[in-house]
C-alpha cells in the first residue's frame, strides 16, 4: 500500500525567505507526482506535475524535484510572500486501476509579513 | 471552459441518514474521481467513474456508492451515515488518457451529528 508522508506538518517563515517542503512515498512504482495548494475550506489547485521520467519542474518561484529511487520529492519556494500561505499537498499517482491519487497529509505554510 | 462545480456547499445530517452529493465535471472531461478529506488530513481516494462505470475504488465500504450520468455529471451517495463521515468531499474531473490533469471542485462540507 502506498504511504505518502509530508514533513514538516506546519511551517512559519518571515516574508522573503526561501523554503523547502518535503514529500516521501513508500512505493516507487508511481506514474507521476503532483503538488497542490489548498486554501482553507477550498478545493485543490495544481501547482506542478512531475512525470516519472522527469527529475524536476519549475513554475515561477516554485521548483519541484523528484527522486523515484529514494521515494522523495521536494517543493522549493523562493522569496516567499504572504499570499503563499496555504496548505501544500503532494500526491503520487498510480496509473492503474483508475488513476489513483495518493495524497500526503500536507504542510501548512504561514508566511509572516 | 467551465470549471468543476459541486453542490451543496455545506450539509448537516444526523447519524444513520443517507446523503447525496453532486458534481458537474469540467466541459470535455469523461472521468470523475471522488475524495474524502477529514480535517487536518490529505484527501483519500473513494472511487473513480469512467463512461458511467466504476473504474477503481479506494478502501471505503460499500455504503459509499456513486453514479456517473451520460453528461458526465456524478453523484456520491453515502448510506447509514456515521460520525466519522464528517469531512470535505471533493470531486475531480479529467479526460481519460490525461489522468494527471485533474481539476478539483470546491468541495462539499458534510457534518454528521
Amino acid at each position: 500500500k502506498q504511504e505518502v508522508t509530508q514533513i514538516p506538518a506546519a511551517l512559519s517563515v518571515p516574508e522573503g525567505e526561501n523554503l523547502v517542503l518535503n514529500c516521501s512515498f513508500t512505493d516507487s512504482a508511481i506514474y507521476n507526482l503532483q503538488w497542490f495548494r489548498q486554501d482553507p475550506g477550498k478545493g485543490l489547485t495544481s501547482l506542478l506535475l512531475i512525470q516519472s521520467s522527469q527529475r524536476e519542474q519549475t513554475s515561477g518561484r516554485l521548483n519541484a524535484s523528484l527522486d523515484k529511487s529514494s521515494g522523495r520529492s521536494t517543493l522549493y519556494i523562493a522569496a516567499s510572500q504572504p499570499g503563499d500561505s496555504a496548505t501544500y499537498l503532494c500526491a503520487v499517482i498510480r496509473f492503474l486501476p483508475g488513476n489513483q491519487f495518493y495524497f500526503g497529509t500536507g504542510t501548512s505554510l504561514t508566511v509572516i509579513p | 471552459e467551465t470549471g468543476v462545480t459541486q453542490s451543496p456547499t455545506h450539509l448537516i445530517k444526523t447519524r444513520g441518514q443517507q446523503v447525496t452529493l453532486r458534481c458537474s465535471s469540467q466541459s470535455g472531461h469523461n472521468t470523475v474521481s471522488w475524495y474524502q478529506q477529514a480535517l487536518g488530513q490529505g484527501p483519500q481516494f473513494i472511487f473513480q467513474y469512467y463512461r458511467e462505470e466504476e473504474n477503481g475504488r479506494g478502501n471505503f465500504p460499500p455504503r459509499f456508492s456513486g453514479l456517473q450520468f451520460p453528461n458526465y455529471s456524478s453523484e456520491l451517495n453515502v448510506n447509514a451515515l456515521e460520525l466519522d463521515d464528517s469531512a470535505l468531499y471533493l470531486c475531480a474531473s479529467s479526460r481519460q488518457g490525461a489522468p494527471d490533469t485533474q481539476y478539483f471542485g470546491p468541495g462539499t462540507r458534510l457534518t454528521v451529528l
